[in-house]
């Protein structure tokens, strides 16, 4: 069964840090594009940032309300994706999901499957 | 950035009827259109992709349609389970942005 599983989140001050880990399982993890989408209270989708497949030297992407403080990383010998934030501001409050990409023909066309997501909370 | 604008925001509808959710991008971006289910308190699902494609195990009573700029999801005969809130969302370039979302209730 194809499976991911984020934990990590948790309650953290402004200006702190905290590091985000995603299980990934039943597939062949160094084959996809692998990507963090957030949520924050009552609001909508928010793309974060993305680490590519091996074919593509596992380069990263980042939304512009991310680069600089966020860093999206792989653990290929655990199957696991990570999403290291630093400098939290409040805004940053919301339930982050792992998420994994579908590729057709080498073209990526969206997010097939969805952790069920682990939430921070930025507050002091 | 491209943006995308979904409507209406929110639609009442009853059992058995046909709704249309409409997102238009603010450039065109070919086929390079997903559509995301959300239920309360549960992650997205992948409803369709590449505008028309029907990801595998949704019902056929969700249909999409529309290229460049402008995109439809169709749900036909509304059942119980489709009470949710959609998203489009554009993977032509980045970031990939989402649309803010439609919210379908009973009416």
């Amino acid at each position: 069964e194809v499976q991911l599983v984020e934990s990590g989140g948790g309650l953290v001050q402004p200006g702190g840090s905290l590091r985000l880990s995603c299980a990934a399982s039943g597939f062949t993890f160094s084959d996809y594009y692998m990507d963090w989408v957030r949520q924050a209270p009552g609001k909508g989708l928010e793309w974060v940032g993305r680490s590519r497949n091996r074919g593509n030297s596992y380069t990263t992407e980042y939304a512009a309300s991310a680069k600089g403080r966020f860093t999206v990383s792989r653990d290929h010998s655990n199957y696991s994706l990570y999403l290291q934030m630093n400098s939290l501001r409040i805004e940053d409050t919301a339930v982050y999901y792992c998420v994994r990409g579908i590729i057709v023909a080498g073209i990526y066309y969206g997010m097939d499957v969805w952790g069920q997501g682990t939430t921070v909370t930025v507050s002091s | 950035d491209i943006q995308l604008t979904q409507s209406p925001s929110f639609l009442s509808a009853s059992i058995g009827d046909r709704v249309a959710i409409t997102c238009r991008a603010s450039q065109g971006i070919s086929d390079y259109l997903a559509w995301y289910q959300q239920k309360p308190g549960k992650a997205p699902k992948l409803l369709m992709y590449a505008a028309s494609t029907l990801q595998s195990g949704v019902p056929s009573r969700f249909s999409g349609s529309g290229s460049d700029t402008d995109f439809t999801l169709t749900i036909s005969n509304l059942q119980p389970e489709d009470f949710a809130t959609y998203y489009c969302q554009q993977v032509k370039s980045y970031p990939l942005n989402f649309g803010g979302g439609t919210k379908v209730e009973i009416k």
